[in-house]
């Protein structure tokens, strides 16, 4: 079954700096990508929808210079963190499909900023 | 707009036991997807189900079940015998047909004591 591979699961960094996380379709190209952030104990809300080659689509209330997507081919999305603050401290995953496929999720990242 | 209900926040039951995780929905759209995902502690997004609003019949896996009457905007998940390893947190989703955005429920955290 397709496979979505989310690098890395866990990171710590520090006030100030910036983080990158990548998800990768192994074995089916996705045109779209979608970034999820979840809470503790609370569901999943979608921060944006990545299209190869063009820009993303942010959802209302999401701050596009803070969370930066490259969906630069059809197998690789980036979402980079921007001047974490431990407010961004949570759990990000990246899902892909085909056409009307499921979702498939990656494992997640979860980032804590100190 | 499109809205997805689990009205259940915590379930607890004895292994053995049978559980049902209720989910109601609502969408303007006349065809749609249903999904059920299932959240294990570890994080990961796990596939359940798909269920397309054209398809009613119920279905079942093993000891899972799903009961969808779309004349009540329900789609219902079923654990039969339910066992320890079933615990984890489950979401119900929603989405378009060929939009690829889903929206999810809150989840429902299934916990099944030895």
């Amino acid at each position: 079954g397709a496979v979505v591979s989310q690098h890395p699961s866990r990171v710590i960094c520090k006030s100030g700096t910036s983080v990158k996380i990548e998800c990768r379709s192994l074995d089916f190209q996705a045109t779209t990508m979608f970034w999820y952030r979840q809470f503790p104990k609370q569901s999943l809300m979608l921060m944006a929808t990545s299209n190869e080659g063009s820009k993303a689509t942010y959802e209302q209330g999401v701050e596009k210079d803070k969370f930066l997507i490259n969906h630069a081919s059809l197998t690789l999305s980036t979402l980079t963190v921007t001047s974490a603050h431990p407010e961004d401290s949570s759990f990000y995953i990246c899902s892909a499909s085909v056409g009307d496929s499921p979702l498939h999720f990656g494992n997640g990242t979860r980032l804590t900023v100190t | 707009a499109q809205k997805v209900t689990q009205a259940q926040t915590e379930i607890s039951v004895v292994e053995k036991e049978d559980v049902t995780l209720d989910c109601v929905y609502e969408t303007r759209d006349t065809t749609y997807y249903l999904f059920w995902y299932k959240q294990p502690p570890s994080g990961e997004l796990v596939f359940l189900i798909r269920r397309n609003s054209f398809d009613e019949q119920n279905e079942i896996s093993g000891r899972y079940s799903w009961n969808f009457q779309k004349s009540t905007s329900s789609f219902n998940f079923t654990i039969t015998a339910s066992q320890v390893v079933d615990s984890a947190v489950y979401f119900c989703a929603l989405r378009r047909t060929n939009a690829g955005k889903s929206t999810f429920g809150d989840g429902t955290t299934l916990t099944v004591k030895p």
